[in-house]
């Protein structure tokens, strides 16, 4: 069955980087586009970017772009979000899912993982 | 960018209730709206996509219509697992976007 986790969460600084993972199995990984979307805690699903399959292109959303950059290691079934310049805005859940191209919708989603911005 | 609003953003029903939720694009996306709902502290779940097709595994009782600017979740006899917040994404264009969710819980 298709699993995706995400790992390398927790708290920094603002201004500070972190990196994010998402583990793929159960599927074709090189097959698919992926996604990240956050949830800010009590708050609604807001889609940062998504990468192509082949991983030659990528596109993000206004708030992340220039200090996020999504990539992926398809030899090791991996999502990567390297994220810099953190601030308190950036505090939320954060989720890998898999895109399917045509309708782009998002199929399956990983349990997500929570990065805090505090000083 | 494209908004979706939703409303109602939140509802109270009886299990067995038949339940409707709007979503409205601030201009037309064809076809690209897709349904999630997401259960307290869980990730969200793909329900719909591509405004009325059901994805493998959701039950028949969640259906999706519309198209243009005006899209709806309906809901046939409301269920205790139903319960959660439902979002409406539209993929029509880049950023990719949701609506603010409706809350559905058991009255």
């Amino acid at each position: 069955q298709v699993q995706l986790v995400e790992s390398g969460g927790g708290l920094v600084k603002p201004g500070g980087s972190l990196r994010l993972s998402c583990v793929a199995s159960g599927f074709i990984f090189s097959d698919y586009y992926m996604t990240w979307i956050r949830q800010a805690p009590g708050k609604g699903l807001d889609w940062i970017s998504y990468i192509s399959s082949d991983g030659t292109y990528a596109n993000y959303a206004d708030s992340v772009k220039g200090r996020f950059t999504i990539s992926r290691d398809d030899s090791k079934k991996s999502l990567y979000l390297q994220m810099s310049s953190l601030g308190a805005e950036d505090t939320a859940v954060y989720y890998c899912a898999r895109k399917v191209t045509g309708y782009d919708y998002f199929d399956f989603w990983g349990q997500g993982i929570l990065v805090t911005v505090s000083s | 960018d494209i908004q979706l609003t939703q409303s109602p953003s939140s509802l109270s029903a009886s299990v067995g209730d038949r339940v409707t939720i709007t979503c409205r694009a601030s201009q037309s996306i064809s076809s690209f709206l897709n349904w999630y709902h997401q259960k307290p502290g869980k990730a969200p779940n793909l329900l719909i996509y591509g405004v009325s097709s059901l994805q493998s595994g959701v039950p028949s009782r969640f259906s999706g219509s519309g198209s243009g600017t005006d899209f709806t979740l309906t809901i046939n006899s409301l269920q205790r697992e139903d319960i959660g917040s439902y979002y409406c994404q539209q993929s029509y264009s880049v950023p990719f976007t949701f609506g603010p969710g409706t809350r559905v819980d058991i009255k």
